[in-house]
């Protein structure tokens, strides 16, 4: 089964409009940690934010925060007032305390239309 | 002032060849990674090293071989390359605590696109 789900292989969204990137996870730990991480076309990974399971505010980072949904086990992207810089690939990862690796998402390509 | 260096940024070489790319932190982080990102750009771990001794070797062909000769490099070497490794190789480096805090990320170096013609 996989661990972590991002269902929009693509998205395309107009400039300014808030995004909302998918992610879905699946653990039995009671302790573990959500990230989004970037990939522009320039090829680095860069890391947007995080979210611990047990923090109880969603976390913001400037223009983006997770809408973090602990019960229906998701973890989304909200990008708030797109910009054409914002267009990526966008992976989701879950860090459980068990198994400490890191597992990746597929990612989402999104495109930012001007 | 780059956190993760690797090198080269672009390899093409020709099939049966034996390559190396090296990586370099300077974050002081004890655990190591390399990833491979095929062409649909999902992200596989290969291996993973903590403090020069290797602690993830997932399924990867031996052609593979990963060489730590300090915390602070983690070189790749790969051996009579074929076509299907053509890919973008990334290293990447963590603090990973015994006390395994789960905020630990990830800091990645720049990728090598790797093509084998």
């Amino acid at each position: 089964a996989q661990k972590i789900t991002q269902t929009q292989p693509g998205m395309f969204v107009q400039e300014k409009e808030a995004v909302t990137l998918d992610c879905t996870y699946d653990t039995s730990d009671q302790s573990y940690g959500l990230f989004w991480y970037k990939q522009p076309s320039s090829g680095e990974m860069i890391f947007l934010i995080y979210q611990g399971s047990y923090d109880e505010q969603n976390a913001t980072e400037g223009r983006y925060s997770l809408n973090f949904q602990k019960a229906r086990k998701s973890a989304n992207l909200v990008i708030s007032a797109s910009q054409l810089g914002d267009s990526a690939m966008y992976f989701c990862a879950m860090r459980e305390v068990s198994n400490y690796q890191l597992i990746w998402g597929a990612g989402t390509k999104l495109i930012i239309k001007p | 002032d780059t956190a993760v260096s690797q090198t080269p940024k672009y390899l093409v070489t020709q099939m049966g060849n034996d390559k190396s790319i090296k990586c370099e932190q300077n974050l002081g982080h004890d655990t190591m990674y390399w990833y491979k990102q095929d062409s649909k750009k999902f992200l596989k771990i290969m291996f993973s090293y903590n403090n020069k001794e290797l602690i993830i070797n997932e399924t990867v062909p031996n052609r593979f071989s990963p060489k730590s000769p300090d915390k602070a490099h983690l070189n790749l070497h790969i051996n009579s390359l074929e076509l299907g490794d053509s890919a973008v190789y990334f290293c990447a480096s963590s603090q990973e605590r015994t006390s395994r805090p789960t905020n630990e990320k990830l800091f990645f170096g720049s990728g090598t696109q790797l093509s084998v013609l």
